[in-house]
């Protein structure tokens, strides 16, 4: 168990709507880090939060969002869904130092119809 | 983007025997990491090389990074069945950020 809780597990939904990742990272990280597994683009960083701001971002698609909150629990927003956002979305944690693991969720696995 | 290419894609051995897997990567790092991926699960750390480090060893696990080749290796000894898994390597550089390779998948075969 690696400490970060990530729901739901598994979201089915159509092209065009819109919906919410949510992540709880382990105890005591203060940065959360958001990534995309699918076949073809591979693990994807998309965007880190440290203590409530964004620290740093990677490929993440305008229609995306997030925000880590004061509990230091983080969101992820998708929004006007296509087919290809269909993927394998995690949450990492780690504490405040950059020679430090990440520790990931179970992730959410986000099926677009 | 990705930064490691890892080798081989995929390695099918017999319990018992040694895998390696291989990570090459184009800039330079602070550190490099090795994660474990079952089917469909999350990623679980297994071992972290500064880049001021040469070799390093957890249990089973040896992992070796040469900075002037910009290429780490991953050694498992004495391979177990459970040790079936994708293995993905992915380096930081600046930001604590990771950048995975595209993995190599291992089965061990009993």
């Amino acid at each position: 168990d690696s400490g970060v809780t990530q729901t739901p597990k598994h979201l089915i939904t159509a092209t065009g709507q819109r919906v919410t990742l949510r992540c709880s990272p382990r105890s005591g990280d203060l940065s959360v880090y958001w990534y995309q597994q699918s076949l073809d683009q591979g693990l994807q960083f998309l965007i880190q939060y440290y203590n409530g701001e964004e620290r740093a971002k990677g490929n993440i698609l305008e229609r995306f969002s997030a925000q880590q909150f004061p509990d230091l629990h983080s969101e992820l927003n998708l929004s006007s869904l296509e087919l290809g956002d269909s993927a394998l979305y995690f949450c990492a944690s780690s504490g405040n130092t950059g020679n430090q693991p990440q520790h990931f969720g179970d992730g959410t696995r986000l099926s677009i119809l | 983007s990705q930064q490691g290419e890892e080798d081989p894609q995929a390695l099918s051995i017999q319990e018992g025997e040694n895998a390696t897997m291989n990570c090459s990567y184009k800039t330079s790092i602070n550190n490099l990491q090795w994660y474990r991926q079952n089917s469909g699960r999350g990623l679980v750390h297994l071992i972290l090389i500064r880049s001021n480090e040469r070799e390093k060893h957890s249990g089973r696990l040896r992992v070796t990074l040469d900075t002037s080749k910009k290429s780490s290796s991953l050694l498992i000894t004495a391979s177990r069945a459970a040790d079936t898994a994708s293995y993905f390597c992915a380096t930081t550089s600046g930001y604590s950020t990771l950048t995975f390779g595209k993995g190599t998948m291992l089965l061990v075969s009993p």
